[in-house]
């Protein structure tokens, strides 16, 4: 079965350019999440959604971040304008009802210059 | 804000030893989750902890929740080269809620 899919795998992209990342959730799960990973403030959650519905957006760190789940198997998560300081690992997980075991896809490293 | 600080930050050991790990909170948590994010990876889930107390085993690996529920313990035995990685604890800010808290992660090198 395939995992967690996220495009692309690698951006590099100028300041002030927008950006989306792309994530697949695994088929059947309902809840799917975007985190940050930085090496200053090591893995964050940014907002997670439960059947498609966004529940918790409080770790979005500004206006310019936003995130879509348009479907149970698509979602998006956009930075517009980009920032240098937004350069980071953005991973998508998805988990099944209860369970805590969330399942990571590979991530999405970007470089804003 | 709450944190999951975890010690040692990194370390280097020969394989075939024992390695231990360990994560602390300044709140209680009512359940602890191990991961291991191999390089470029996402992580993946280890052991998930439910009950103050409880240890859990999974292959080469056991972790225990701290009876303090502040805590809690990640041990390998036996280390092997593809042990290498980051592990992370984890837990939810709060009961009834999916959104964790990761820890500052404990970096390990194996050498053989």
């Amino acid at each position: 079965d395939a995992g967690v899919i996220q495009s692309p795998r690698h951006e590099v992209t100028e300041m002030g350019q927008e950006v989306t990342l792309r994530c697949k959730p695994i088929s059947g799960h309902d809840y799917l999440f975007w985190y940050r990973q930085t090496m200053m403030r090591g893995l964050e959650l940014l907002i997670y959604f439960n059947n498609n519905v966004p529940i918790d957006d409080s770790g979005m760190p500004e206006d310019r971040f936003s995130a879509k789940m348009p479907n149970a198997s698509f979602s998006t998560l956009k930075i517009q304008p980009s920032e240098p300081r937004d350069s980071a690992v953005y991973f998508c997980a998805s988990s099944f009802g209860g369970s805590l075991a969330q399942y990571f896809g590979p991530g999405t490293r970007l470089l804003v210059l | 804000g709450q944190q999951l600080n975890q010690s040692p930050q990194s370390m280097f050991i020969q394989e075939g030893e024992d390695v231990s790990m360990n994560c602390t909170s300044s709140s209680i948590f009512n359940t602890w989750l191990w991961y291991k994010q191999d390089p470029g990876e996402g992580p993946v889930l280890l052991i998930a902890l439910y009950k103050a107390g409880e240890l859990t085993s999974n292959g080469r690996l056991t972790a225990q929740f701290g009876i303090t529920r502040k805590d809690s313990f990640l041990n390998i035995s036996a280390s092997i080269p593809s042990d290498v990685g980051i592990y992370f604890c984890a837990g939810p800010l709060g009961s009834g809620t999916y959104k964790y808290i990761f820890g500052t992660g404990t970096r390990l090198k194996v050498l053989a």
